[in-house]
């Protein structure tokens, strides 16, 4: 099946400080990107909705400032958590579709995670 | 998409068959029965997915009630690295390129 990779799978840093997460498809090409979060427990949050060439449609409670989305390219998505405190660590996840499927029986494909500590 | 609702748990001997029950009495005509799985610390993965006839494949079996109302994910042999959280989610066929919506899904568990 197709392929999407995120780096970095771990990172901790400072509070205060921001942090770049990267997604690609690695085979495969996505108008479309989507970035959840989960919290230990429980279950994937969606956050935003990542469209190449526009803006990012956020969920209903997830501050666009803080959490910056660019997808640049139809194989790149990145979020950016600016200003990181200790409530933003996290388990962030992306995912895509291929452009080439469509319909409601289509696989959605799954990055391998980052794990975010802010200390 | 329309709710599912699954048990928060369930527990198996290792190489024993597993039943992983979903109910989703509202759901449409046009709504595709997914289940994807995620094991510890990673992004979940795609199991199965059918619409009205039971399905097969390398990974597990769908079988799915007549009037679908409700659909069971079988595991044939469990292994311990079947240990994960298994979602049940309903996609409309016409839903575009809409993301998925997870519920709380159930937790499997597999003693050795």
């Amino acid at each position: 099946g197709a392929v999407v990779s995120q780096h970095p799978s771990r990172v901790i840093c400072k509070s205060g400080t921001s942090v770049k997460i990267e997604c690609r498809s690695l085979d495969f090409q996505a108008t479309t990107m989507f970035w959840y979060r989960q919290f230990p427990k429980q279950s994937l949050m969606l956050m935003a909705t990542s469209n190449e060439g526009s803006k990012a449609t956020y969920e209903q409670g997830v501050e666009k400032d803080k959490f910056l989305i660019n997808h640049a390219s139809l194989t790149l998505s990145t979020l950016t958590v600016t200003s990181a405190h200790p409530e933003d660590s996290s388990f962030y996840i992306c995912s895509a579709r291929d452009d080439s499927t469509s319909g409601g029986n289509n696989e959605q494909f799954f990055g391998p995670g980052t794990r975010l500590t802010v200390l | 998409d329309a709710k599912t609702t699954q048990p928060n748990s369930m527990e198996s001997n290792e190489e024993e068959p597993v039943h992983l029950p979903c109910n989703h009495s509202t759901i449409s005509g046009t709504d595709y029965i997914h289940w994807y799985r995620q094991l510890p610390s990673q992004g979940p993965e795609y199991v199965i997915h059918g619409l009205t006839s039971n399905v097969n494949n390398r990974m597990a079996s769908l079988a799915i009630a007549e009037d679908r109302k409700s659909s069971t994910l079988i595991l044939h042999r469990a292994t311990l690295r079947d240990a994960a959280v298994y979602y049940c989610i309903l996609r409309d066929n016409w839903a575009g390129n809409t993301p998925l919506v997870f519920g709380k899904g159930t937790r499997l568990s597999v003693i050795a």
